[in-house]
């Protein structure tokens, strides 16, 4: 187990809504990274923070905003949600920004009706 | 752009066997690759990575992996399966956006059963 963890485990939304994603990182680690994984396939990069700032995003659109908080806690924001947002996200944390390793929480599964 | 393919959806083998999961990378400069593995509704775990040196790569769980750097392939291996291995395992690129963060871009992932 890491101790990475994630809240909610489940979240069902309908189209259109706005939902929040929580991460708690492991004890020391202030870097937090979220990626997507669309059932069937890999995870995908969302962005990553350090040290409270976004240094770094891949390839999704601005409805998908974070934050981390002082105590490199991080949440995940989804606005005007669309069906292919249903999806697992990850939220990983690491220590340094190099991401030699991932610790990783067991995501919340999130389904857009 | 740094990918990496896992030309295997699903990889069956019986417990005691050895078993490959098998990547083949494309990468520009030196690879820094990784195999993590997915539990059902459990997070990824780390089991390896390689960065330099040696080409036979020693993780968790007696898994290891082989870097091959002629045929762009760093293969997951375990000499004698077990069937608490039965779980989906993906492997890693570790990239480096314009931006200076370091991501990671996985592949598809391999399932992996291991029959009693």
């Amino acid at each position: 187990e890491t101790g990475v963890t994630q809240s909610p485990t489940h979240l069902i939304k309908t189209r259109g809504q706005q939902v929040t994603l929580r991460c708690s990182s492991q004890s020391g680690h202030n870097t937090v990274s979220w990626y997507q994984q669309a059932l069937g396939q890999g995870p995908q990069f969302i962005f990553q923070y350090y040290r409270e700032e976004e240094n770094g995003r891949g390839n999704f659109p601005p409805r998908f905003s974070g934050l981390q908080f002082p105590n490199y806690s991080s949440e995940l924001n989804v606005n005007a949600l669309e069906l292919d947002d249903s999806a697992l996200y990850l939220c990983a944390s690491s220590w340094g920004h190099t991401n030699e390793k991932l610790f990783f929480g067991s995501g919340t599964q999130l389904s857009v009706l | 752009a740094q990918s990496v393919a896992q030309p295997e959806d699903q990889v069956n083998v019986a417990e005691g066997n050895p078993l490959t999961v098998k990547c083949t990378y494309s990468v520009s400069g030196n690879p820094y690759l990784f195999w993590y593995v997915q539990y059902p509704n459990r997070g990824l775990q780390f089991l390896l990575k390689y960065i330099t040196g040696d080409n036979l790569v020693k993780g968790s769980y007696g898994f290891e992996a082989e870097f091959n750097k002629s045929q762009t392939s760093f293969h997951l291996k375990k000499p004698s399966a077990l069937v608490s291995d039965s779980a989906l395992y993906f492997c890693a690129v570790r990239d480096i956006a314009t931006s200076g963060t370091y991501k990671y871009i996985f592949g598809t992932g391999t399932r992996l059963k291991v029959l009693a």
